[in-house]
């Protein structure tokens, strides 16, 4: 079956450090992999996305590569900001079977806090 | 533009009251998604409609009553609610076909039932 296995969280961050967040998953078919964020008292917004082998994902300093061999797709930021405490949730489309039609298969999410 | 919009925001109903959430966009999208989400948890998928027709239930209650009028628009209608029921109600909409689809996500309607 699918499914997307997300790091224990919450992850503890100096303004300016490095973020790495790791997911794996596991699927049956070819999958599309997303990183969704939510801000507190927010829905959820699209961070980055990969579809196929190989793809590099980015946006807002963000960064995650589609890797087949390892079964990852690991959330990486160079230098984080305050802002960017919220919860992070690694997820994946698989869009090749009729039952699983539009479903989205999320990890438990990772609370990143960034202090000053 | 990439936004869903949902309807209200906030809604706090007893166990007796009958309400209705709402959720619209206008990216064309043919595919809508009600989830429902629990503090600290990623969000559970309820329904997903595609071309205006239910393609999942995901066993959901009968208290809770999807309706999709138009392609545009998606209701989620909530009657006899239950305490647990409390979650805050997200709306996703993306497009259908084949490929991995991104969904989109509306800023959802916090519920409370007393």
């Amino acid at each position: 079956g699918n499914s997307v296995t997300q790091m224990e969280g919450p992850v503890t961050l100096s303004e300016e450090a490095f973020l790495t967040i790791n997911c794996t998953y596991t699927a049956t078919g070819y999958p599309s992999l997303f990183w969704y964020v939510q801000y507190p008292g927010e829905g959820l917004q699209l961070l980055l996305k990969a579809t196929k082998a190989d793809d590099k994902g980015s946006n807002k300093g963000f960064e995650a590569t589609y890797r087949k061999e390892t079964t990852s797709f690991h959330l990486e930021k160079g230098s984080v900001q305050v802002s960017d405490s919220a919860v992070y949730f690694c997820a994946l489309s698989d869009p090749g079977r009729g039952s699983t039609l539009g479903r989205l298969y999320f990890g438990r999410g990772t609370q990143l806090t960034v202090w000053p | 533009d990439t936004e869903v919009t949902q309807t209200p925001k906030h809604l706090v109903m007893g166990m007796t009251n009958k309400k209705s959430l709402k959720c619209e966009q206008h990216m064309g999208h043919r595919a809508m998604y009600w989830y429902k989400q629990k503090a600290k948890k990623p969000p559970e998928l309820m329904f997903v409609y595609s071309y205006e027709k239910l393609s999942i239930n995901e066993s959901v209650p009968s208290r809770f009553s999807p309706e999709c009028p138009n392609s545009s628009l998606l209701n989620l209608h909530l009657h006899a609610l239950q305490p647990e029921d409390s979650a805050l109600y997200l709306c996703a909409s993306s497009q259908v076909g084949s490929g991995g689809r991104e969904q989109y996500f509306g800023p959802g309607t916090r519920l409370t039932v007393t």
